[in-house]
């Protein structure tokens, strides 16, 4: 059975400090897909990337990057220079191949603090 | 504008009472789902749909019944069956698999089910 697990509950910074969200997952799929999502205050869930298991290469969207270790099952995510707009619940998602399943870590609530 | 919608925003059931969660999309998408999330915890799937007149149960699909008789609409109906059913309900839907492994899902704004 596949598994996520995101082991930081809460994480509190001051504006511009960097941040780094772990999300470990665990699959006997050789194919599957990493997805990273973000909850605001308002509830809506809203996409912020889609990888699967043969791309290996790290990615930058603005102030947000993400770094896919397979050796290490690990799917992490950092915003750079954090703002306020920033503060939100962030959920890590896997998908493995053929399957319509979504299934969810805990998440981690992050407060940027003016 | 293309997008998710469910309605209402809040519902309040009363003991014993069946409730229906609306979601419409109107994206083309052919795959819909519904999640439960509680307080602290990630979401968990209800159902699921991969074509109109289909539907498979989730994890958590006990209490709960769903119907797809349209491509854009996905309504869920909480039974009185479901024992704790205050939660917040969020639809989602997605191209499908096309082939190219499980597509992006894109999620509503929610509904919060409070038991009265």
């Amino acid at each position: 059975a596949q598994k996520v697990t995101q082991a930081q509950t809460e994480i509190s910074v001051v504006e511009k400090e960097d941040v780094t969200l772990d999300c470990v997952y665990e699959t006997r799929d050789t194919t599957y897909y990493l997805f990273w999502y973000k909850q605001p205050p308002s509830g809506e869930l809203v996409f912020l990337i889609r990888r699967n298991s043969f791309d290996e290469q790290n990615e930058i969207s603005g102030r947000y990057s993400w770094n896919f270790q397979k050796s290490t099952s690990s799917f992490n995510f950092t915003i750079t220079a954090s703002q306020v707009v920033d503060s939100a619940v962030y959920f890590c998602a896997l998908s493995e191949a053929n399957d319509y399943k979504l299934s969810f870590g805990a998440g981690t609530t992050v407060t940027v603090r003016a | 504008d293309g997008g998710i919608t469910q309605s209402p925003k809040y519902l309040f059931r009363k003991e014993g009472q069946n409730v229906t969660l609306s979601c419409e999309q109107n994206l083309n998408h052919d795959a819909m789902y519904w999640y439960r999330q509680d307080p602290g915890q990630g979401l968990r799937l209800i159902y699921y749909s991969q074509i109109v007149n289909d539907f498979q149960k989730g994890d958590i699909a006990e209490g709960y019944s769903v119907s797809r008789e349209k491509k854009e609409s996905f309504p869920l109906t909480v039974t009185s069956a479901q024992k704790n059913p205050t939660a917040f309900y969020l639809c989602a839907s997605s191209m499908g698999l096309a082939g190219k492994g499980p597509e992006t899902q894109y999620f509503g704004p929610g509904t919060r089910l409070l038991v009265l």
